[in-house]
């Protein structure tokens, strides 16, 4: 099973609007990485949190971290259409050595 | 820095018969990471090389196989095709290998189209 469960499915905004992504996982991880894929493409990585970072901000992008509750969220601010894309949250388990992905986001962003 | 190139794009091919696809990392990266994407499993970790070798390997059957040459080029095969293997499957690069620690940013190629007919 996925290790990594993103919330929504789905979402839907106009631009300019800020667009929040949810994580969920299982176990104990040690980084939490978040990545956008457009239209079947391949994977652009977005921002790494480590287990011990509660925060961090790359541009527009804001991700949080909540170990106690093992979930994450991505934060996009004043969105434009480019941000049109999927986007996966992956966890490296504690004890584990591979990537593993969630289900993915749908963001669509109007004009 | 070039990126991640991942050859064929695309590939046509029909049940039982067996393909391979290549990845070329990016330069000064030594580790190598396959994933397979579908719409109902999503991206699905398949194996990863350092050095030539097989460090890790995900859930699949011994159809799928690859390799990793000293210039740090990959190539993965799947043999005896089926109609469940069509999918996208994802070569990625990274720095260091993955430790039993922490998985280093990967750096992912545009993929590989594979249908099965």
């Amino acid at each position: 099973s996925q290790q990594g469960e993103e919330d929504p499915q789905a979402l839907s905004i106009q631009e300019g609007e800020n667009a929040t992504m949810n994580c969920s996982y299982k176990t104990s991880i040690n980084n939490l990485q978040w990545y956008r894929q457009n239209s079947g493409r391949g994977l652009v990585h977005l921002i790494l949190i480590r287990s011990n970072e509660r925060e961090k901000h790359s541009g527009r992008l804001r991700v949080t971290l909540d170990t106690s509750k093992k979930s994450s969220s991505l934060l996009i601010t004043a969105s434009r259409a480019a941000d049109t894309a999927s986007y996966f949250c992956a966890t490296d388990r504690a004890g584990y050595s591979t990537l593993t992905f969630g289900k993915g986001t749908m963001l669509l962003v109007s004009p | 820095k070039a990126g991640v190139t991942q050859t064929p794009r695309y590939l046509i091919k029909t049940r039982g018969q067996q393909v391979t696809l290549s990845c070329s990392p990016i330069s000064g990266h030594r580790s190598v990471s396959w994933y397979q994407q579908t719409p109902g499993q999503g991206l699905q970790f398949l194996f990863e090389y350092f050095s030539e070798t097989q460090r890790n390997k995900g859930n699949f059957p011994g159809r799928f196989s690859g390799r990793q040459f000293s210039n740090s080029r990959s190539e993965m095969n799947v043999s005896t095709l089926e109609l469940g293997d069509s999918a996208l499957y994802l070569c990625a690069s990274s720095l260091v290998p993955t430790s039993g620690g922490a998985v280093d940013t990967q750096y992912f190629g545009p993929g590989t189209r594979l249908t099965v007919l």
